[in-house]
């Protein structure tokens, strides 16, 4: 067990819906990453907050947005979904801005667009 | 323009044999490599890393080599067990000013009884 909690694990959902996914770090944790898993496609950096601030971005769709919250915890919100959002997302934790330190992933997210 | 690749997909062994997977990268500014490794339905789990200062790193049957000359990175596992079967993923960091980790696509691994 990482410490990372995602929640939901799995999601369906129709096409130009909107959902939000929760990512609750690590204890003591002040960075939050998120990443998209496509099929056999590798990690592809979205997003990262640190202590409530946009700290830095990746290749997140405009249809994307993110936010982490004072209690640390943070939401993924996908709008206007389409079948290419389906992925796993996954959100990461780190003490710090990683200054030779490791992330710790959650589980996951499954999202189906259908 | 991928940055970070893993050219394997799939690498089968032999218990008890060597494992080598491979990894190389562009981006000469990269400055702190890690390995990941993934089980299905699991979130990726760091294994080992490696700082650009380095050019080795063990840690039990894991080693990782670097060889920045040649931007290129290899993570050793001995021996293989078949617990070790799961997808590695190759990562790269950039201090100062990108503060993201760059994933290879994955290596799956397969250790055969």
């Amino acid at each position: 067990d990482s410490g990372v909690t995602q929640t939901p694990k799995h999601l369906i959902t129709a096409t130009g819906q909107r959902v939000t996914l929760r990512c609750s770090p690590r204890s003591g944790d002040l960075s939050v990453y998120w990443y998209q898993q496509s099929l056999d496609q590798g990690l592809q950096f979205l997003i990262q907050y640190y202590n409530g601030e946009e700290r830095a971005k990746g290749n997140i769709l405009e249809r994307f947005s993110a936010q982490q919250f004072p209690d640390l915890h943070s939401e993924l919100n996908l709008s206007s979904l389409e079948l290419g959002d389906s992925a796993l997302y996954f959100c990461a934790s780190s003490v710090e801005p990683l200054l030779y330190t490791e992330a710790f992933f959650g589980q996951g997210t499954r999202l189906t667009v259908v | 323009d991928q940055q970070v690749k893993q050219n394997s997909p799939s690498l089968s062994v032999q218990e008890g044999r060597i494992s080598i997977l491979n990894c190389d990268y562009t981006n000469s500014m990269f400055d702190y490599f890690l390995w990941y490794k993934k089980y299905p339905a699991e979130g990726p789990t760091f294994l080992i890393s490696i700082s650009s200062i380095k050019d080795k790193n063990e840690d039990g049957r894991f080693t990782v080599f670097l060889n920045k000359s040649a931007k290129h990175l290899s993570l050793h596992i001995v021996p293989s067990q078949p617990g070790d079967s799961a997808v590695y993923f190759c990562a790269a960091s950039l201090q100062g000013g990108s503060e993201k980790l760059v994933f290879g696509k994955g290596t799956k691994l397969t250790v055969n009884p």
